[in-house]
């Protein structure tokens, strides 16, 4: 059974950075593209990025390039997103995702000070 | 970027009923390898999205033949026969033929 699950949400401050991680499971992880997906509060979907299996090729969308850093370590099964600068406008959850096919439950991310 | 424009944005029906959405996107989406890379999302509340359809007209593993797109170019359908209680939700067409990938905005399948 494929498994996506996010962790390192949670509440921070204006101008601070945190890391996201999706741990991934039932599937062979190096195979796969990746990707993250957000949705502030009440809001649609947003498309973040994505990354090809052997971290060669990284896409994101242009406003987010930046801030947002996509990364994997396929030895541990694990999809990283590392945003900086962060804003009231990042509040969201976030959800990781193995080529939009199968999806992870999201976390939360609040930022706020 | 490629802006999808979903109509309506609310869509009320009477469990039974047939449902339609629409995805106009503001180019084609026709990718240089000659395939559509247009899908269609679930999202239940509470939940997070699932795929239905993907390239534009096929059903993803377990979805049922109730659900049914179609479209070319940049027009495209959904079409739901025989709405039952769990496609209730917000829906989204999303495309990954020109980067960066982008979603519509949702339409609402609710009760009337």
């Amino acid at each position: 059974e494929v498994k996506l699950v996010e962790s390192g949400g949670g509440l921070v401050q204006p101008g601070r950075s945190l890391k996201l991680s999706c741990a991934a499971s039932g599937f062979s992880f190096n195979d796969y593209w990746m990707g993250w997906v957000r949705q502030a509060p009440g809001k649609g979907l947003e498309w973040i990025g994505e990354i090809n299996q052997d971290s060669s090729t990284i896409n994101y969308t242009p406003s987010l390039k930046d801030k947002f850093t996509i990364s994997r370590d396929n030895a541990q099964n694990t999809l990283y997103l590392q945003m900086s600068k962060l804003g009231s406008e990042d509040t969201a959850i976030y959800y990781c995702a193995r080529n939009l096919l199968y999806w992870g439950q999201g976390v939360m991310v609040t930022v706020s000070s | 970027d490629v802006v999808l424009t979903q109509t309506p944005v609310a869509q009320p029906v009477t469990l039974g009923d047939q449902a339609s959405i629409s995805c106009r996107s503001s180019q084609s989406l026709v990718h240089s390898n000659g395939n559509t890379y247009l899908e269609w999302y679930l999202q239940k509340p509470g939940q997070s999205p699932q795929l239905l359809i993907y390239k534009v007209s096929n059903r993803f593993s377990g979805v049922p033949d109730r659900f049914i797109g179609s479209g070319s170019g940049s027009d495209f359908t959904l079409k739901i026969s025989r709405v039952e209680p769990e496609d209730l939700g917000v829906y989204y067409c999303f495309q990954a033929t020109h980067d960066p990938y982008t979603f519509g905005a949702g339409t609402k399948l609710e009760l009337k």
